[in-house]
């Protein structure tokens, strides 16, 4: 079956440290791979995409992700937090060919301390 | 170009009434998904459609939930009879490719 699992749900981390969040997906079929990012009451805004081609992918904000096939793993990372950055996050896969739904994780909240 | 519209944001029902929640998608899109965000988890796939046409309904509720993406105007979900379970955020996305993007979601309360 396919699925997507990030560990922890909540991550806590100082302003200025390192963010990793992680994401492993199960998938028979090449995945495609997003990042969402959701703010308290409001919608997702992607943070960033892995289609093909180049497996560190850049995005928004300072975050970027990497795509390890042999570890079916895309974890997101930040070299230094933000008060900002505080918010939930969303790892999300699509599987198969063409417009496909995406398979999301259970979200990832993360707290930045001054 | 404005992004993916949702209404209302937020809707207060009483149990057994009925909830319509709209969707715009983004001008050019054709590809329209519902999804239904539980408190304390992740979003999770309802239906996936395109002008006219229902193409994947496997995460709907087979009872009381319908679906619809007419060929003019906003796609329309639709509870019927709501329930005190019925009450979450419900998140529309349109696609031109694989890319979704999000509206900012209708949040329904079922008293």
């Amino acid at each position: 079956a396919q699925s997507v699992t990030q560990l922890g749900s909540h991550v806590s981390v100082s302003e200025g440290a390192l963010v990793l969040l992680r994401c492993n997906y199960s998938s028979s079929v090449p995945p495609y791979l997003f990042w969402y990012v959701q703010y308290p009451n409001q919608g997702l805004q992607l943070l960033l995409k892995y289609t093909t081609g180049a497996t560190l992918v850049k995005g928004i904000n300072g975050f970027e992700a990497e795509f390890k096939k042999s570890e079916t793993s895309f974890h997101l990372t930040k070299p230094s937090a933000h008060m900002s950055d505080a918010a939930e996050y969303f790892c999300a896969v699509s599987f198969g060919h063409g417009n496909t739904p995406l398979v999301f994780g259970k979200g990832t909240r993360l707290s930045v301390i001054a | 170009n404005a992004g993916v519209m949702q209404n209302p944001r937020h809707l207060v029902r009483r149990r057994g009434q009925e909830a319509r929640l709209r969707c715009s998608p983004m001008k050019g899109h054709s590809h329209v998904y519902w999804y239904r965000q539980l408190p304390e988890e992740g979003l999770k796939f309802m239906v996936y459609l395109q002008k006219e046409n229902i193409i994947d309904e496997s995460g709907m509720p087979k009872e009381r939930f319908s679906a619809e993406f007419p060929k003019e105007g906003p796609s329309i979900l639709r509870i019927q009879q709501v329930v005190r379970g019925d009450s979450a955020a419900y998140f529309c996305a349109s696609s031109p490719e694989r890319e979704q993007f999000f509206g900012p979601g209708t949040r329904l309360t079922v008293l």
